[in-house]
C-alpha cells in the first residue's frame, strides 16, 4: 500500500541553524501539507501546497518557514534560524482531492538545543 | 473565542463495549468534520469524514454523527477491541476565502480498551 515517507525520523539541531525536513508524498497525489505537533499538544496546520505553489498558510508559517517541491517526488519544509520553540513533530501529508482524505507520514521529530 | 473540545480524560472501556467519543466546538462553521486515529509517536490516520448536511456516517464498526445545531460530533466504535486503543482526533475543516480548506484539530481523546 502506498504511503507517505519522511526523512529524517529525528533531527537534532542547534538554535539558530537551518534545517530541511523531507517528505515523499504518495505518487499520484496533488495536494501536500505540513503540520506540526508540539509534544502533548494538538496537531497544527502549517501550510498547504498545490500546483507548485502555496495555497494556504497559517499564522505559524511566517518568514522563518518555506516549502519547496524541488523535483517530481520530494516536498520539503525549510526552517531557518531555528528556535527552541520549534521543537516538535513535523508531519507531512498528501491527498488526491484536497483535505478530504489526507495521508500522513510518520513524522520528523525536530529537537532544537 | 473559537474552541474545539474533546474530553481530555482518557476513556476506559471493556472489550466488546461501544466507545463513544465527543467533539464539541464553538464559534466555527465547518464545511465538514473529520476523525483521525493517532498512535503514540505516529502520524494521524484518517478514519471518517462527515459533511455539514449529513447526520450520520458509518464505516465497518465506526459511526460518526454531526449535529450542527448542537455544534457536536459523536464518534462511536462498536464491539471495541484492545487494538482500538489510541488517541482519536477530531478536525474541523473550515472554508476560507478563495475556496480553500483548512483543517483545525482538537487535542484528542485517549481511548483505552481493556481485555
Amino acid at each position: 500500500e502506498p504511503e507517505v515517507t519522511q526523512t529524517p525520523s529525528h533531527q537534532v539541531t542547534q538554535m539558530g541553524q537551518e534545517v530541511i525536513l523531507r517528505c515523499v508524498p504518495i505518487s499520484n497525489h496533488l495536494y501536500f501539507y505540513w503540520y506540526r505537533q508540539i509534544l502533548g499538544q494538538k496537531v497544527e496546520f502549517l501550510v498547504s501546497f498545490y500546483n507548485n505553489e502555496i495555497s494556504e498558510k497559517s499564522e505559524i508559517f511566517d518568514d522563518q518557514f518555506s516549502v519547496e517541491r524541488p523535483d517530481g517526488s520530494n516536498f520539503t519544509l525549510k526552517i531557518r534560524s531555528t528556535k527552541l520553540e520549534d521543537s516538535a513533530m513535523y508531519f507531512c501529508a498528501s491527498s488526491e482531492y484536497g483535505v478530504n482524505e489526507q495521508f500522513f507520514g510518520p513524522g520528523t521529530r525536530l529537537t532544537v538545543l | 473565542s473559537q474552541k474545539i473540545e474533546q474530553n481530555s480524560e482518557a476513556l476506559n472501556i471493556q472489550e466488546g463495549k461501544t466507545a463513544t467519543l465527543t467533539c464539541n466546538y464553538t464559534n466555527y462553521s465547518p464545511a465538514y468534520l473529520q476523525w483521525y486515529r493517532q498512535d503514540p509517536g505516529r502520524g494521524p490516520v484518517f478514519l471518517l469524514l462527515i459533511r455539514e448536511n449529513e447526520k450520520e456516517k458509518r464505516k465497518e464498526r465506526l459511526k460518526v454523527t454531526f449535529d450542527t445545531t448542537l455544534k457536536q460530533s459523536l464518534f462511536h466504535i462498536t464491539a471495541s477491541q484492545p487494538a482500538d486503543s489510541a488517541t482519536y482526533l477530531c478536525a474541523l475543516v473550515l472554508t476560507i476565502s478563495g475556496g480553500s480548506y483548512i483543517p483545525t484539530f482538537g487535542r484528542g481523546t485517549s481511548l483505552i480498551v481493556h481485555p
